[in-house]
């Protein structure tokens, strides 16, 4: 299958920071790429969309200015936790559609545990 | 609303059995379908993906879609330990993000 590159694989920050993980697809570009949340024991959530060169789509809750996506090229998007809480601790996974359409299928990244003391 | 439903499961299953996983959706306009993999701590794996009616299949696994009954399933021959995993069926309905189930825990015993 195709390769989902993301980094960093775990984080732990003091609260307040800010942190940023990055999402890089290594065999194909990708105009779309989307962040998902999950917490222990529960399903995927979909944070955001990200589209190469405007502004990310985020989903209904998920605010834009605490979590900053950048999608500034085919193959990196990047999503920065600003001012991160303890209750941001979570395992945060990009992904992104290779192909387009109906046809295009998704892939993911490794993941990233976050966890804010 | 679009929504995706399986059963959370655990599905129990001997090693060497067929495990059958089931996922039922609610947009009749859904045209493609995918099965993933989790596992404990990880991201989702694709294993399959199907976009017509009848039987995919792809070694051990076995995808079954039934746009009628909007229903698809997940069949896995000669269940290994190794197969314990989470499993998440996922819809698009076009150009749309996809929508996840919740995900059936698969429990192989050896």
């Amino acid at each position: 299958g195709a390769v989902v590159s993301q980094h960093p694989s775990w984080v732990i920050c003091k609260s307040g920071t800010s942190v940023k993980i990055e999402c890089r697809s290594l065999d194909f570009q990708a105009t779309t790429m989307f962040w998902y949340r999950q917490f222990p024991k529960q399903s995927l959530m979909l944070m955001a969309t990200s589209n190469e060169g405007s502004k990310a789509t985020y989903e209904q809750g998920v605010e834009k200015d605490k979590f900053l996506i950048n999608h500034a090229s085919l193959t990196l998007s990047t999503l920065t936790v600003t001012s991160a809480h303890p209750e941001d601790s979570s395992f945060y996974i990009c992904s992104a559609r290779r192909g387009t359409g109906l046809i295009g299928e998704l892939f993911f990244g490794e993941g990233s545990r976050l966890t804010v003391l | 609303q679009k929504e995706v439903e399986q059963n959370s499961g655990p599905l129990s299953v001997p090693e060497g059995a067929i495990a059958s996983l089931n996922c039922t959706y609610s947009d009749r306009g859904s045209q493609s379908f995918f099965w993933y993999r989790q596992y404990s701590g990880k991201s989702p794996e694709l294993i399959m993906s199907i976009y017509s009616n009848g039987d995919k299949e792809d070694g051990r696994f076995t995808a079954q879609l039934n746009k009628a009954s909007q229903y698809v399933s997940l069949l896995i021959r000669d269940s290994q330990p190794s197969d314990s995993a989470t499993y998440l069926c996922a819809v698009n309905g076009g150009y749309s993000t996809l929508t996840f189930g919740k995900g059936t825990m698969l429990l192989v015993s050896p």
